[in-house]
């Protein structure tokens, strides 16, 4: 499969707490976009990273960038319910396709 | 703007039948895209246009295929139907018209073939 990989599959935490779900993918990249889909709706997008950065931040979202070891990581801090949801990343890969990962479900409990 | 709207929203069909899903992009956004999402193969790519032209085309048979209009809104069609065609069908649409850069998704329609 071309799909990246994401773990956890699943991350169960309380409000408060700070949720990490990280992101390996395959080919080079230019990008690397973070997505968040809530209960078999659409995706809606998170944030994106360059290739030439290594962090970026977006109110309470905090992504790295490792192009060195193909990964990314996704930090959500001080979560609140409403941030349960399927989280995926995606990267073109080098047919132009876009490809996501396979996911990590989180659970927010109040 | 309105966002990306996909009909219908809902749709069962039987096996053997087949079915159009349409997808509007956001206004002045010439890039749309489309992929399958199951629970086993999870979000799969399944093709891209952009002004009229299928740019890219994933894995999946020629069961399945797409156009897209002067207006920029698209359709997708599979032929032949099979139970394992049961999914979620997302379209998104770019206003730079790369796939590199933000997409923005419809809310996708749900198919369950019988």
């Amino acid at each position: 499969s071309q799909q990246g990989e994401e773990d956890p599959q699943a991350l169960s935490i309380q409000e408060g707490e700070n949720a990490t779900m990280n992101c390996s993918y395959k080919t080079s990249i230019n990008n690397l976009q973070w997505y968040r889909q809530n209960s078999g709706r659409g995706l809606v997008h998170l944030i994106l990273i360059r290739s030439n950065e290594r962090e970026k931040h977006s109110g309470r979202l905090r992504v790295t960038l490792d192009t060195s070891k193909k990964s990314s990581s996704l930090l959500i801090t001080a979560s609140r319910a409403a941030d349960t949801a399927s989280y995926f990343c995606a990267t073109v890969d080098n047919t132009d396709k876009l490809i996501f990962g396979t996911g990590t479900r989180l659970q927010v409990f109040p | 703007k309105a966002g990306v709207t996909q009909t219908p929203r809902y749709l069962i069909k039987t096996r053997g039948q087949q079915v159009t899903l349409s997808c509007s992009p956001i206004s002045g956004h010439r890039s749309v895209s489309w992929y399958q999402q199951t629970p086993g193969q999870g979000l799969q790519f399944l093709f891209e246009y952009f002004s009229e032209t299928q740019r890219n085309k994933g894995n999946f048979p020629g069961r399945f295929s797409g156009r897209q209009f002067s207006n920029s809104r698209s359709e997708m069609n599979v032929s032949t139907l099979e139970l394992g065609d049961s999914a979620l069908y997302l379209c998104a649409s770019s206003l730079v018209g790369t796939l590199q850069e933000t997409q923005y998704f419809g809310p996708g329609t749900r198919l369950l073939v019988l």
